[in-house]
């Protein structure tokens, strides 16, 4: 199962607004509604950011949203904060025997 | 409050055998499954395995399958991540998390470091 497709890299002033990509295929991201997103620091444990492709688990800033097109989930940042630099991956269900796809994950710089 | 502790920091040789381990708390242990997750230096989040601790079905990445072996304790609410011959590219961060189900996991451990040098 191929890894699904993330921007390496994104970067943007505090106060902006940014979009990852996270693209697969029919068979994963866009065959279910089951696409999760992980804000990852340094050295630490991914934290959960977004789940079931819009959904935020409690205590997650609202300035964090998903949405999905096709075979093609997106994670929005508004607002950007200097804390929210981190690396953030995304991952889909693919099916009941499988483990899931994540992406290769994306650089958040914020200027 | 849910909690997964991993044991610590290990140090090994090529050829050695290794296990490290994941404790659950704050919750039914049997209830959630456990994956682990690989992070090699540098890279990203890669999937290796989950088990149900319930009945210690697994299921293994296919890249994974074969060089690895999940297991779970439920008296003692533990999961284990066993290699019976480490190679140098096992060198990863190695995190377990609680999938609250499919690839959503809300509660993950602090990760285990293990190197694999001679």
């Amino acid at each position: 199962q191929s890894a699904l497709t993330q921007p390496a890299s994104v970067s943007a002033s505090p106060g902006q607004s940014i979009t990852i990509s996270c693209t697969g295929t029919a068979s994963d991201v866009g065959g279910y509604n089951y696409v999760s997103w992980y804000q990852q620091h340094p050295g630490k444990a991914p934290k959960l950011m977004i789940y079931d492709v819009n959904k935020r688990p409690s205590g997650v800033s609202n300035r964090f949203s998903g949405s999905k097109s096709g075979n093609t989930a997106s994670l929005t940042i508004s607002g950007l904060q200097a804390e929210d630099e981190a690396d953030y991956y995304c991952t889909s269900y693919a099916n009941s025997d499988t483990l899931g796809v994540f992406g290769g994950g994306t650089k958040l710089t914020v200027l | 409050e849910v909690q997964l502790i991993q044991s610590g920091a290990e140090v090994k040789k090529p050829g050695e055998s290794l296990t490290i381990s994941c404790k659950g708390s704050g919750y039914k242990f049997t209830n959630y499954w456990i994956s682990w997750v690989r992070q090699m230096p540098g890279k990203g989040l890669e999937w290796m395995g989950r088990i149900d601790p319930s009945d210690s079905y697994t299921n293994y990445s296919p890249s994974i399958q074969g060089h690895v072996s999940i297991s779970a304790d439920e008296s003692i609410n533990t999961a284990y991540l066993q290699w019976n011959s480490l190679k140098a590219s096992d060198t990863a961060l190695y995190f377990c998390a609680r999938i609250d189900s499919g690839v959503t996991a809300s509660n993950w451990g602090q990760g285990t470091l293990v190197t694999v040098s001679s």
